[in-house]
């Protein structure tokens, strides 16, 4: 598969549970990022990797933490997490110099129980 | 500060006529603005931009969008409507100077057969 993947594509978890989200993208991208999209908001950016250094935490709460390995993985990993973070993750990546153009993975559903 | 406002949440329109879904931008900086599409299921995808050159911007599939500062507007039409166009519509301006996107809350297009 060519883009932007995202797995799993969807996942149920208890507020304790412990999981984590990974993407990975086939473009050659030096920049990562993680949004949240919720029912009538707009898109929220959560975190943002330029070569796998982290340039950007948009007041995410301690609950969501990203990891970026190398410059084509990113993750998420999620832990006592809260029924108002259930949303669609959204992964994407771009050239650092051309950050407007953004290509996005389809999205992992999360629902928290 | 940036951000845009996309006036209808939801547009319907019948196959073959014009759509137009519109976006007015607030930007403190000469703004880069964009149309972003999702189609069920997908991810985002760039439609087109406007970064300063031609007012008028084409796009993928027939659409283009033209930037009008005396009106902070950048509305979104298509001659004719088809099918596979029915989807949700973000309007998006760019932060010129941390190259972070700030994204409409969408409208979502309908087309009737």
């Amino acid at each position: 598969e060519t883009g932007v993947t995202q797995t799993p594509r969807h996942l149920v978890m208890g507020m304790t549970n412990k999981k984590s989200l990974k993407c990975e993208q086939h473009l050659g991208h030096n920049a990562m990022y993680w949004y949240k999209q919720s029912a009538k908001k707009p898109l929220e950016l959560m975190f943002v990797y330029n070569f796998k250094e982290q340039t950007e935490n948009n007041s995410v709460p301690s609950r969501f933490s990203p990891e970026c390995p190398n410059s084509s993985h990113l993750f998420l990993h999620l832990h006592t997490l809260q029924p108002e973070d259930s949303a669609l993750y959204l992964c994407a990546s771009s050239q650092p110099s051309s950050a407007y153009e953004q290509y996005f993975g389809p999205g992992t559903r999360l629902t928290v129980t | 500060a940036q951000s845009v406002t996309q006036l209808d949440s939801h547009v319907s329109v019948s196959e073959g006529t014009p759509v137009l879904l519109r976006c007015n931008y607030s930007s403190s900086y000469s703004p880069s603005l964009f149309w972003y599409v999702q189609h069920p299921n997908k991810g985002l995808q760039l439609l087109l931009k406007y970064t300063s050159a031609a007012t008028l911007v084409k796009g993928i599939n027939g659409f283009e969008a033209e930037f009008k500062k005396s009106e902070t507007s950048f509305h979104l039409t298509k001659p004719s409507a088809h099918m596979s166009d029915a989807a949700e519509y973000f309007c998006v301006v760019s932060d010129n100077g941390a190259n972070n996107l700030f994204f409409g809350t969408g409208t979502r297009l309908t087309v009737i057969p």
